[in-house]
């Protein structure tokens, strides 16, 4: 199946930062999803990335708040921009993995706490 | 719209069965079943389509009823490494890669 490296695996911020996570992986992907999970939750999809465009966000969720970026098939980051302490959460990225049925595989994922 | 799960935890002693449900108001085109331990990334189990099948690999399986919308994973024989978040995740539409994860089953086994 496929790998996909996360980074960073947590962190703790200042309110008022921005923090990108970034998701590589080992094989050329269509589109790459972000998650969040927020603590005892389920997940809940950001934003779904294809190369070459601009992300599509759900309900929600706004660009100007997590910017994405998927510069080539097998990268792709997620910015969470001027935090707050309600987006102190596990953030996880995820690809369609043909190698398993189609199922998908996800990231390590990062916990970010907000300050 | 959320699919619903059911129960929202169980407690078992190794070697008991357990059924988890899913359900959703929406016709599904398929059913994701994945589990995630604590502190860890969830990890697939299996996917149903459209069209009622059932499917398993040791001794955890699922079934999908097309008609009424729900899936149902069951896990047999249980064991200790069986403990975990158990999701279902449901797509409406075939090919739009758009999960939405139900709110999760707590599956606890005890020695």
């Amino acid at each position: 199946s496929a790998v996909i490296s996360q980074k960073p695996s947590r962190d703790i911020c200042q309110r008022g930062t921005s923090l990108t996570i970034q998701c590589q992986v080992d094989s050329q992907v269509t589109m790459m999803f972000w998650y969040r999970q927020q603590p005892g939750q389920s997940l809940t999809l950001i934003a779904t990335a294809n190369q070459g465009s601009e992300a599509t966000y759900e309900s929600g969720f706004v660009i100007d708040k997590f910017p994405i970026s998927r510069p080539n098939l097998t990268f792709s980051t997620l910015t969470v921009s001027n935090m707050s302490p309600e987006d102190s959460s596990i953030y996880l990225c995820s690809v369609l993995d043909r190698d398993t049925s189609y199922g998908y595989t996800f990231g390590s994922g990062t916990r970010l706490t907000v300050v | 719209q959320q699919p619903v799960q059911s129960p929202q935890a169980v407690i078992l002693r190794e070697g008991e069965d357990a059924v988890i449900n899913c359900s959703s108001s929406k016709a599904l085109y398929s059913v994701h079943w994945y589990r995630q331990k604590h502190g860890e990334a969830p990890v697939f189990l299996m996917i149903l389509l459209k069209g009622g099948e059932q499917k398993g690999h040791d001794k955890i399986s699922a079934s999908f009823n097309e008609k009424k919308q729900q899936s149902s994973l069951y896990l047999t024989a249980s064991q200790l490494s069986y403990s975990g978040t158990y999701f279902c995740g449901t797509e409406a539409i075939q090919g739009a890669q758009k999960l939405v994860f139900g709110q999760g089953t707590r599956l606890t086994i005890n020695p």
